[in-house]
C-alpha cells in the first residue's frame, strides 16, 4: 500500500508555479521521497528525490519539511507539457537488497491551461 | 540519462495464446528490473521484482505461473502471460535500476490487449 495522499487534481495556468503536496506522515528515517510523473500512456518519468534537504534540478525542486511529514514539489515554471499524473512515492527499502520496491498510489493529475 | 526499453509497445492476440514481453536496459547494468501492472483511469501496481540470476519475487496475489519472469542478463528481463485471457488486457510496465541508491527508470509500457 502507498504511504503516501495527494490531492486527486490540481490545474495551473502556463508559466505559473505549480505546487504540489503530498502527505507522507509515517515516513521513516531511512526512506526517501520519490516524485515520478505519467504522461497518458506513457511510462512513468522520474523528476526528483530526497531525504531530508531541499532539492533542485533542472525540472524541478523539492521541499521537504523538518518533521519529514510533508513535502512539495514545485514546477517553477508550467508549461502545456507539464501535464501529467505526479506520483508521489515513499521508497521502501527492502531488507538485504540495495533497491527499495515504488509502490504507487493514485497521485495528483496536474492540468496545465493556457 | 538512463533508458530502459520495452518491446513491444503494443500486442493484440486470441486467447488462451503466450505473449512475452521484453525489457532492457539501454546503458546500465540493471541487478534489479521491476514489472507493474496498469488498468485504465488506475495506479501502477507491482506485480513483481526480478533479480539477475535468481527468481523473481511476485506481490501477494499476483499469479506466478501465469505470469513468468525471466532476467537471464543484466540487462534484460522477460515477463510472460501464459494462457492469456481478455481479463490480463491491460498496461504492462517494467523499470530497471542499478545496485546503487540512483532512482528506478521505466519503459515505455506495452499495451496488451486479448481478444
Amino acid at each position: 500500500d502507498a504511504k503516501t495522499t495527494q490531492p486527486t487534481s490540481m490545474d495551473c495556468a502556463e508559466g505559473r508555479a505549480a505546487n504540489l503536496p503530498c502527505n507522507h506522515s509515517t515516513i521513516s528515517g531511512n526512506e526517501y521521497v520519490y516524485w515520478y510523473r505519467q504522461i497518458h500512456s506513457q511510462g512513468p518519468q522520474y523528476i526528483i528525490h530526497g531525504l531530508k534537504n531541499n532539492e533542485t534540478n533542472e525540472m524541478a525542486s523539492l521541499i521537504i519539511t523538518e518533521d519529514r511529514k510533508s513535502s512539495t514539489l514545485i514546477l517553477p515554471h508550467a508549461t502545456l507539457r507539464d501535464t501529467a499524473v505526479y506520483y508521489c512515492i515513499v521508497r521502501v527499502v527492502v531488507r538485504g537488497s540495495t533497491l527499495g520496491r515504488l509502490y504507487f498510489g493514485r497521485g495528483t493529475q496536474l492540468t496545465v491551461w493556457p | 540519462g538512463a533508458v530502459v526499453s520495452q518491446h513491444p509497445s503494443w500486442v493484440i492476440c486470441k486467447s488462451g495464446t503466450s505473449v512475452k514481453i521484453e525489457c532492457r536496459s539501454l546503458d546500465f547494468q540493471a541487478t534489479t528490473m521491476f514489472w507493474y501492472r496498469q488498468f485504465p483511469k488506475q495506479s501502477l501496481m507491482l506485480m513483481a521484482t526480478s533479480n539477475e540470476g535468481s527468481k523473481a519475487t511476485y506481490e501477494q496475489g499476483v499469479e506466478k505461473d501465469k505470469f513468468l519472469i525471466n532476467h537471464a542478463s543484466l540487462t534484460l528481463s522477460t515477463l510472460t502471460v501464459t494462457s492469456a485471457h481478455p481479463e490480463d488486457s491491460s498496461f504492462y510496465i517494467c523499470s530497471a535500476g542499478d545496485s546503487s541508491n540512483q532512482p528506478q527508470h521505466f519503459g515505455d509500457g506495452t499495451r496488451l490487449s486479448i481478444l
